[in-house]
């Protein structure tokens, strides 16, 4: 049983479009998260929810647009993409609602490529 | 904002040799946690160190957590190909209820 599984795992994408990525975890976790890692394969969070309230909202752009339907859940949807969203984003969650203190558990990735 | 930089950025080694990374905090961190990442992976947690001056080892691996709690390493004993992958250290700050990520770096071993 995959612990947190993200899909689609691959998504290739015209500029301008709309796409949403899923995530779900099964470990009971209180905390999930979205990252981003770009091709210099730098790691930045976006997104934090604590039992789906949102906690943590990086300098993301607006186009970006979280939902947690329940705490299990986090999925990400992007509105009007752009060439500099391709990357591989990354779902993952931590017991505990502060983020520094509890291991990550990460999803296998979902590399977006924006034409 | 907190920065968390690693050195080097990359590393070749022959198989046999050691390896260590270093990361440094602009802040001073709660506690310091290390994540490899393998090639087309995802990254997966080693370790936590929460104490000032703190060393825990697993296996062929020893991290440290600096006296200031502003910075880390982690250093590997006879690398094997096994050890390939990204090696990131992740900053926690208590309040901000969030983790950092270092640059990483990258080891590659070969035989």
């Amino acid at each position: 049983d995959t612990a947190v599984s993200q899909t689609p795992k691959y998504l290739v994408t015209q500029m301008g479009n709309d796409k949403s990525i899923k995530c779900e975890q099964n470990l009971g976790h209180d905390t999930m998260y979205w990252y981003k890692q770009d091709s210099k394969k730098f790691l930045k969070i976006m997104f934090s929810y604590n039992n789906k309230e949102l906690i943590i909202n990086e300098t993301v752009p607006n186009r970006f647009s979280p939902k947690s339907p329940d705490k299990a859940h986090l999925n990400l949807h992007i509105n009007s993409l752009e060439l500099g969203d391709s990357a591989v984003y990354f779902c993952a969650s931590s017991q505990g609602r502060t983020a520094g203190t509890g291991e990550l558990f990460f999803g296998e990735g979902s590399r977006l490529t924006v034409l | 904002g907190q920065q968390v930089m690693q050195i080097p950025q990359y590393q070749h080694v022959q198989e046999g040799e050691d390896f260590t990374t270093y990361c440094n905090s602009s802040t001073t961190l709660s506690n310091i946690q290390w994540y490899k990442q393998r090639p087309g992976g995802h990254p997966v947690f080693l370790i936590q160190l929460v104490k000032s001056g703190e060393v825990k080892k697993q296996k062929r691996l020893t991290f440290q957590f600096g006296e200031a709690k502003k910075n880390s390493s982690l250093h590997i004993t006879a690398t094997q190909t096994t050890d390939v992958g990204t090696y990131f250290c992740a900053g926690g700050t208590g309040t901000a209820s969030k983790l950092t990520f270092g640059t990483g770096t990258r080891l590659q071993v070969t035989l």
